[in-house]
């Protein structure tokens, strides 16, 4: 069983659309992170999120936590091509002890931006 | 040099070999992490040390061995390793503060290959 379940999988649009990308959970988490991978390179944070409603914009990107902090949304607004890429969510679990903490990994939403 | 940097980018050996991959990370953060990207499965947790203490290993095969000799370097010592255990391997590091770990930052990753 996923703990994260990030969807849709795949999705490929035109340049100019508005989508939205999933992540959810049964779990509490404390904290929420989305990364954007490139094909041969580590994922990079877009950010952070770990207030319950918490919403944080990046530009055209725009990050929601969900009240309850089992679930976040990514939206991005006018679609570009350099918005292609592997999008990840990863969290760290509610009452995991603090200190170092490993992240919990979503499978993550490949997205294709069409020209 | 900034960030977290991995070598080798590349590595193929054989199952007999004895190889190491080097992490180093300029950022002063106090925990550094080990994750294994496999096709088709969300990033893994392998191991965790905070302020070069292993607070973590995520049952990973004895075949993969870390080292972290202080707060900016981390290696993983492989040994006899297994077709299946070709993957990405990637190196991370965040600043820990008592409410948790932030500034989570990942190298580019060695991609390895067992033949």
């Amino acid at each position: 069983t996923q703990l994260l379940e990030q969807s849709p999988q795949f999705l490929s649009i035109q340049e100019g659309e508005n989508l939205t990308v999933y992540c959810n959970s049964s779990s509490v988490f404390s904290s929420l992170q989305w990364y954007r991978q490139e094909p041969g390179e580590g994922p990079v944070l877009l950010v952070t999120v770990v207030t319950g409603g918490e919403v944080k914009k990046l530009k055209r990107l725009t990050f929601q936590f969900g009240d309850a902090r089992k679930d976040s949304s990514l939206h991005i607004t006018a679609a570009q091509t350099g918005d292609t890429g592997l999008y990840l969510c990863a969290g760290v679990i509610a009452g995991s002890g603090g200190g170092a903490d490993g992240l919990t990994f979503g499978k993550g939403t490949h997205l294709i931006i069409q020209p | 040099e900034t960030g977290v940097t991995q070598t080798p980018r590349h590595l193929v050996m054989g199952m007999t070999n004895k190889k190491s991959l080097k992490c180093e990370q300029h950022l002063g953060h106090n925990a550094m992490y080990w994750y294994k990207q496999s096709a088709k499965k969300p990033l893994e947790l392998m191991f965790v040390y905070n302020f070069k203490e292993q607070t973590e290993n995520n049952s990973v095969p004895s075949r993969f061995s870390p080292e972290c000799p202080n707060s900016s370097h981390l290696f993983l010592h492989l040994h006899t390793l297994q077709p299946e255990d070709s993957a990405l391997y990637l190196c991370a590091s965040s600043q820990v503060a008592s409410q948790g770990s932030y500034g989570y930052t990942f190298g580019s990753g060695t991609r390895l290959t067992v033949v």
